[in-house]
């Protein structure tokens, strides 16, 4: 049980495009999912926390414009950043946790490649 | 505001041998719940353990366990009859009561060597 994926798990893009970054929770209903950004041989820097039917809440210094997030279903949560530049590559990973539960459980990741 | 520190950037260990991670934390909050994840080269994050502030037996899973100190903040990470597939990085990490945001450590990158 508990199981979240994420899809792509790996996309390459040119600068300029957008690109979405779908998550899921296959065998539970995930109440809050949470977005995380790492860089090589670094910890997971949390970016955004989502509840189902609500506006996502950034931590300081993650442009919203930028990396807009999207948690329509108890299931689903999307990460679109938008108008990608090459700095913005790096490995993304989401989580989710259920309405009572204190843990966090995690995707595999996606890794962005902006050319 | 929480954190975390792992103050042991690199650790290496023999098989079968065991090894012992550190991490301490900060906090004001009274109940509150420390969890180790392991992110091998595939970097899935997985649950090693987890311990819960209000109880003070250290837990435990197979050949893992926790030294949880609450008065010293300390909760360390004891990996028995190493294996090379413990070879990964280990994170140690803080959560509310209310499980909302888990504040990460930094990693300490763990090589099981043969």
């Amino acid at each position: 049980g508990a199981v979240v994926s994420q899809h792509p798990s790996w996309v390459i893009c040119k600068s300029g495009t957008s690109v979405k970054i779908e998550c899921r929770s296959l065998d539970f209903q995930a109440t809050t999912m949470f977005w995380y950004r790492q860089f090589p041989k670094q910890s997971l820097m949390l970016m955004a926390t989502s509840n189902e039917g609500s506006k996502a809440t950034y931590e300081q210094g993650v442009e919203k414009d930028k990396f807009l997030i999207n948690h329509a279903s108890l299931t689903l949560s999307t990460l679109t950043v938008t108008s990608a530049h090459p700095e913005d590559s790096s490995f993304y990973i989401c989580s989710a946790r259920t309405a009572k539960g204190n843990e966090q459980f995690f995707g595999p990741g996606t890794r962005l490649t902006v050319l | 505001a929480q954190t975390v520190t792992q103050s042991q950037p690199e650790m290496s260990v023999q098989e079968a041998e065991t090894v012992t991670l550190s991490c301490t934390y900060d906090t004001s909050e009274s109940n509150y719940y420390l969890f180790w994840y392991k992110q091998p080269p595939s970097r899935q994050m997985i649950l090693v353990i987890r311990q819960e502030a209000y109880k003070q037996q250290n837990a435990t899973e197979n050949r893992f366990s926790v030294n949880f100190q609450k008065a010293a903040k300390s909760f360390s990470l004891k990996i028995s009859d190493s294996q090379l597939g413990d070879t990964a990085m280990y994170f140690c990490a803080f959560g509310g009561e209310y499980g909302n945001k888990l504040v990460f450590g930094a990693g300490t990158i763990l090589r099981v060597k043969s």
